[in-house]
């Protein structure tokens, strides 16, 4: 068990809130994901850091969202204003150097936007 | 657009027969595959993998074949028990760090 804790587990808020994601992991990594999971587009990668860089944001679907990583041990993803078509739920995921390739995830957050 | 696709919302088979789960890939760079697993509540967890030198992997009850020329892999779980009820994702990358996955197949194991 790589070790990665999400939090909220669930969270249900309205339309126009700011919601926050965090994401903890407990073991070593280089590398740490934001996933999205919908039943249209199944797993969707959102963003990716790598030593607490963002190398990738291209999966950020519009400006509402942003990302940061500001040390090895904790990431946060923001959504603001969340809107009804955000609801889903995020997953956050990390991998190290050199590895071969397998992704350990938490185990997501469950988003509702009323 | 979708680079690896899942056709197959659902599958159902019966306790010690044979699960094919299908995904098929479009970009040909790809060069390392993986099935994950994931049950109600939880994140994925990784199954297993395959290198595009390789045409098949096995690993106990599972076993993953890939077809190039096709762009197709298959996850085989034989013979298939209860426990392996859950949605499988199909998972490939390149010379980057991304991994693009399927939307998931929904396997239900009747015993």
């Amino acid at each position: 068990d790589a070790g990665v804790i999400q939090s909220p587990r669930h969270e249900v808020t309205e339309m126009g809130q700011e919601v926050t994601l965090r994401c903890k992991p407990i073991s070593g990594h280089d590398y740490l994901f934001w996933y999205r999971q919908t039943m249209m587009r199944g797993l969707e990668l959102l963003i990716y850091f790598n030593n607490n860089v963002p190398i990738d944001d291209s999966g950020m679907p519009e400006d509402r969202f942003s990302a940061k990583m500001p040390n090895a041990s904790f990431s946060t993803l923001k959504i603001q204003p969340s809107e009804p078509r955000d609801s889903a739920v995020y997953f956050c995921a990390i991998r190290r150097e050199g590895e071969t390739g397998e992704l350990f995830f938490g185990e997501g957050s469950r988003l509702t936007v009323l | 657009d979708q680079q690896v696709k899942q056709n197959s919302p659902s599958l159902s088979v019966q306790e010690g027969r044979i699960s094919i789960l299908n995904c098929d890939y479009t970009n040909s760079m790809f060069d390392y595959f993986l099935w994950y697993k994931k049950y109600p509540a939880e994140g994925p967890t990784f199954l297993i993998s395959i290198s595009s030198i390789k045409d098949k992997n096995e690993d106990g009850r599972f076993t993953v074949f890939l077809n190039k020329s096709a762009k197709h892999l298959s996850l085989h779980i034989v013979p298939s028990q209860p426990g392996d009820s859950a949605v499988y994702f199909c998972a490939a990358s390149g010379s980057g760090n991304q991994f693009y996955f399927g939307t998931g197949t929904s396997l239900t194991v009747i015993p």
